[in-house]
């Protein structure tokens, strides 16, 4: 199975910080990593597929980027919504695995 | 819009098995893949497996191989997860999630269903 590794486990972070979290795939992927948005007692939300693709409706402060086994989540300018924990998936090879997800905390 | 609901939560003892419901709305439910995902108590995600509409064909991950059956009616758009010989490391919240806009199996989920909180206690 392909392990998702990403770090840091948790942040702290402030209002109008930039933030830059970072999954890491045990073997090469491409560009075959999603993001997820998770709030306390609901679903994940999808933030970013195919490593970099923005979805309809999140906001442009969200983007994504990497190839291969090193991926990166950046988040411009933080808004107060968006600390939440974050998941990154890889959706290429069975069976699908995910991160152990990076919690964002209010400093 | 495109949409998932699930059934409600259930609580079964160990040894007994749980059958949870996920109704598709907003899409064509027959053309796209249903994946089922499991979170125990502050834990992570971790994928069961996937099941597709339009043939019935399974894919399972190799830890719940003989345990789980993924099924569904697509007269009503309703795809089905069962786990039989529940123990207490099977407490987890359990969505279903598909991507209406992919044929593949090899996709990103959006949307997800709500989740269904089971819980496995004597």
């Amino acid at each position: 199975d392909i392990q998702m590794t990403q770090s840091p486990s948790s942040v702290s972070a402030s209002v109008g910080d930039r933030v830059t979290l970072t999954c890491r795939a045990s073997q090469a992927i491409e560009k075959w990593v999603a993001w997820y948005q998770q709030k306390s007692g609901k679903a994940p939300k999808l933030l970013i597929y195919a490593a970099s693709t923005l979805q309809s409706g999140v906001p442009s402060r969200f983007s994504g980027s990497g190839s291969g086994t090193d991926f990166t989540l950046t988040i411009s300018t933080l808004q107060p919504e968006d600390f939440a924990t974050y998941f990154c998936q890889q959706t290429i090879i069975l069976p699908i695995t995910f991160g152990q997800g990076t919690q964002l905390e209010i400093k | 819009q495109v949409q998932l609901v699930q059934s409600g939560a259930e609580v079964k003892k160990p040894g007994a098995s749980v059958k949870v419901s996920c109704k598709a709305s907003g899409y064509t439910f027959s053309d796209s893949y249903i994946h089922w995902v499991r979170q125990a108590p502050g834990q992570g995600l971790e994928w069961l497996g996937w099941m597709y509409p339009n043939s019935g064909d399974t894919n399972y991950a190799q830890k719940f191989q003989g345990r789980l059956t993924l099924t569904r009616d697509t007269s009503i758009s309703t795809a089905y997860m069962e786990l039989t010989r529940l123990t207490s490391d099977d407490t987890a919240v359990y969505y279903c999630a598909t991507d209406p806009d992919s044929s593949s199996a090899d996709t990103w989920f959006d949307p997800w269903g709500q989740g269904t909180l089971v819980t496995v206690s004597s």
